[in-house]
């Protein structure tokens, strides 16, 4: 069975602090890949980073990072700096063998 | 222009009534998938397809039936709409089953059944 879990139901930070958001996840595919989105509170899915398995390279896009750990089955995601903008709701997913399975999301505040 | 376009963006119906949602893609994917989302349970699979005519379910598929006749449209009917299925649904493409190339998403349908 597949399974993602985020702990974290919501986190309200104040602007510039930084966060991670945690992601867990359970497959017992050796090849799958792992996806962050977010959702703004306008409604859409926006496509944050797509990690497959064989590559545990750690991933720095401007203000964000991912930290893939496959011995603790772990794709946590950081924001440095937050700001007001990355006030949304945020879901990790997994996909092996053609489902894409959710999360069910962080919702993160940023307090200015 | 947006690759994949769902319709309507919003629609109220009565308890009872059938609903079929849409989801037009210009991409050419081979896979669709419908999900719907709720508040503290993120999105859910109802149903995907794997080519035309070639539809497999979700996780929560009682309730919902789909169709594709056509590569470009994947439909979503409720027969019988229940309050229960209020929630927004979003409909995604993708080229490979896998996940490989990624998923695109369409902006959603609010689907409110009083």
């Amino acid at each position: 069975a597949q399974k993602v879990t985020q702990a974290q139901t919501e986190i309200s930070v104040v602007e510039k602090e930084d966060v991670t958001l945690d992601c867990v996840y359970e497959t017992r595919d050796t090849t799958y890949y792992l996806f962050w989105y977010k959702q703004p509170p306008s409604g859409e899915l926006v496509f944050l980073i797509r990690r497959n398995s064989f590559d545990e390279q750690n991933e720095i896009s401007g203000r964000y990072s991912w930290n893939f750990q496959k011995s603790t089955s772990s794709f946590n995601f950081t924001i440095t700096a937050s700001q007001v903008v990355d006030s949304a709701v945020y879901f990790c997913a997994l996909s092996a063998q053609g489902n894409l399975i959710f999360g069910k999301g962080t919702k993160l505040s940023v307090k200015p | 222009d947006a690759g994949i376009t769902q319709s309507p963006r919003h629609k109220v119906t009565e308890t009872g009534t059938p609903v079929t949602l849409r989801c037009h893609q210009t991409e050419n994917h081979r896979y669709m998938y419908w999900y719907r989302q709720d508040p503290g349970h993120g999105l859910r699979l109802i149903h995907y397809s794997y080519g035309v005519k070639d539809t497999d379910k979700g996780e929560v598929s009682d309730g919902y039936s789909v169709s594709r006749s056509k590569t470009e449209d994947f439909l979503l009917t409720l027969e019988s709409a229940t309050s229960s299925q209020t929630s927004v649904y979003f409909c995604a493409i993708s080229e490979s089953l896998t996940g490989l190339y990624g998923y695109t998403f369409g902006s959603g349908t609010r689907l409110t059944v009083v």
